[in-house]
This record gives structure tokens, sequence and C-alpha cells, in this order.
């Protein structure tokens, strides 16, 4: 199975900064990476896909990059909805895994 | 409206089996993989496998392999995940979810509530 390795695995933060979280993947997985919020007692919600895709009602704030092993997930200004925990997700080839989430913290 | 809906919680003893339910609203069961995912209390997210009902092809994460059962009924448009000797270990909330796929890319786009599961003697 690939292994997904993200940072940090918890951050704190104030509104109005800019937050990057990153994901290792242990090999090349293209650009085949989703990532994922969820809040405390919530489903996961999808965020981004294909690495840099804004899925359709996501705030343009949220932004993805990367391929081949590195990706990245950068929300500018944050907001007080977005202290939540983030996922990194390859879909690039079977069993799908995460990474172990971010939690965004309120500084 | 795309809607997973997934059966209520669960409390079970060590040892009992258990099958839990997801069943989708607003597209054709069929035509899509279902997924399952693990998350134990305070724990990340876990893959654990996924299902295309129109064939019933099946995908297992290793850790899961052999410890639970993926399966849909295309009868009733339901997909399932059980078990068939549930430890402690097994206490989590279990969501499905569906991916859409594009080309070989594919990404959860719609998930169920989720269904907590409880095991304890």
């Amino acid at each position: 199975a690939i292994q997904m390795t993200q940072s940090p695995s918890s951050l704190s933060a104030s509104v109005g900064d800019r937050v990057t979280i990153t994901c290792r993947a242990g090999q090349g997985i293209r650009n085949d990476l989703g990532w994922y919020q969820q809040k405390p007692g919530k489903a996961p919600k999808l965020l981004i896909y294909a690495a840099s895709s804004l899925q359709i009602g996501v705030p343009s704030r949220f932004s993805g990059s990367g391929s081949g092993t590195d990706f990245t997930l950068t929300i500018s200004n944050l907001q007080p909805e977005d202290f939540a925990t983030y996922y990194c997700l390859q879909d690039y080839t079977y069993p799908w895994t995460f990474g172990q989430g971010t939690k965004v913290e309120i500084k | 409206e795309v809607q997973l809906v997934q059966s209520g919680a669960e409390v079970k003893k060590p040892g009992e089996s258990l099958k839990i339910s997801c069943k989708p609203f607003g597209y054709s069961f069929t035509s899509y993989w279902v997924a399952w995912v693990r998350q134990r209390p305070g724990k990340g997210l876990e893959w654990m496998g996924i299902i295309y009902p129109g064939d019933s092809d099946i995908k297992y994460s290793p850790p899961f392999q052999g410890q639970v059962t993926i399966s849909a009924d295309k009868s009733i448009g339901t997909a399932y995940l059980q078990w068939s000797s549930l430890k402690v270990s097994d206490t989590a909330m279990y969501f499905c979810a569906r991916p859409r796929e594009v080309g070989t890319q594919a990404w959860l786009d719609y998930w169920g509530q989720g269904t907590r599961v409880t095991v304890s003697s």
C-alpha cells in the first residue's frame, strides 16, 4: 500500500493567517490526490480533487498543488469555520490510503 | 439530490455479528462504486474497501481483508459492511462514500452520515 505522510499533525493559527499542509506519497501518484475537511462528529467533506481542482461550492481561499510525490493544501485568509482536521487521500491505486490528518486549531 | 443514508448506531458484545447498511439516493446504484471508511475514536480516517454494485467487484485494504465483508444488494440498492465476530477494537464510526470517477481518477464526493458501532462487554 502507498503510504501517505502528512505534516504537520497539528498547527495553531489565527483568523486571517495563511496555512499550508503537506502530503508526501511513498511513490509517485501523478495528481491522483484529494483533500478532505472533517469537523467533529461530521462526515468528511471534499475540498480539492485531482490535486488542484476546487470542488464546487468550496471557497476559493482553499487551493491545492503538487504532482508525483509532494502535494500541498493552502488555506489563505483562514476563517473561523476552517478550524477542522484535514486529510489527503490518494486514489492512484488500490488500496486507497489517507494521510494521518492535520488538525488546525485556533491560536 | 444525491444522499447516502446509513443505518443507525449499534451497541454489541464481543463475538457478536453485525451488518450495517448504506442506501444511496439520487443516482443509479449500479453505476458507481461505494467505499467504506473507518474512524476509531479520536483517530484518523482509514480506507477499508470498495465495491462496484454493478458486478460486485470488491477491493479490500489488506488490514481489513478477512476481518469484514463488503457486499451489495442490487435489488434493493443497498451496500453493506458486516462482521461475523466483533472485537472491542472494531469500536468506531463507519462511513460509506461514493467516488466520482473521471477517467482513471476518482474522489469521494458524497458521504453517508456515519454509523457508530460500539463493541463492549
